[in-house]
């Protein structure tokens, strides 16, 4: 079945720096890969999502990359603000058999003004 | 514009007596997940449900779990004979259809005491 593995666990940045955090799966059927911001006590929230198709997308500070030779694929903030300071989750999901979820272990990110 | 809603939201069980939780998807989706969180881990998915059917459950446990989506009303995660095991956070998605995008609910903490 599906693995998602996800770099760093933890990531401490400066107001203002970039974010990059990358995850590599394992099933080369898996077409679909979302990823979620959790914030302390609430439910994992879809930030952006990209389909196999497409190499990148951008939606304002956000873009997310994929490379479907290698299977990784990254989430990039740009301008980092304190607010972004959450749990970020990649997930992965492969276009045989049902369509659940395969998440990544998650990415603490802390922004420090 | 509801999102999904999860009740309740808290709850804690002794030893041996039975959780239920409600999940009730967005308005117009009849596609339910569940996934389990337990504590500083990534989500695990659980269980898939459509109206009425169960399409995938090849992560809940063989026993003292069940789930359900009648016709009528919310999706019902129940775990029989609770266990401190069975500890964790339980977050509900719903979607359109099986290829589209999931929305998380807000989640159920689960404590066995």
């Amino acid at each position: 079945g599906e693995n998602v593995e996800q770099h760093p666990s933890t990531l401490s940045v400066q107001e203002g720096d970039s974010a990059v955090i990358k995850c590599t799966y394992s099933d080369s059927a898996s077409n679909y890969f979302p990823w979620y911001k959790q914030e302390l006590g609430k439910g994992p929230q879809l930030i952006i999502d990209i389909r196999s198709n497409v190499g990148e997308k951008k939606d304002q500070r956000i873009a997310v990359t994929l490379n479907k030779t290698a299977k990784h694929f990254s989430l990039h903030i740009t301008e980092t603000q304190p607010e972004d300071s959450a749990v970020y989750f990649c997930a992965a999901r492969s276009n045989t058999g049902f369509q659940k979820l395969v998440f990544g272990t998650g990415t603490r990110l802390l922004v420090s003004p | 514009n509801a999102g999904v809603m999860q009740n309740p939201r808290h709850l804690v069980r002794r030893r041996g007596q039975e959780a239920r939780l409600r999940c009730s998807p967005m308005k117009g989706h009849s596609h339910v997940y569940w996934y389990r969180q337990l504590p500083e881990e990534g989500l695990k998915f659980m269980v898939y449900l459509q109206k009425e059917n169960i399409i995938d459950e090849s992560g809940m446990p063989k026993e003292r779990f069940s789930a359900e989506f009648p016709k009528e009303g919310p999706s019902i995660l129940r775990i029989q004979q609770v266990v401190r095991g069975d500890s964790a956070a339980y977050f509900c998605a719903s979607s359109l259809t099986g290829y589209n995008e999931q929305f998380f609910g807000p989640g159920t903490r689960l404590t066995v005491l």
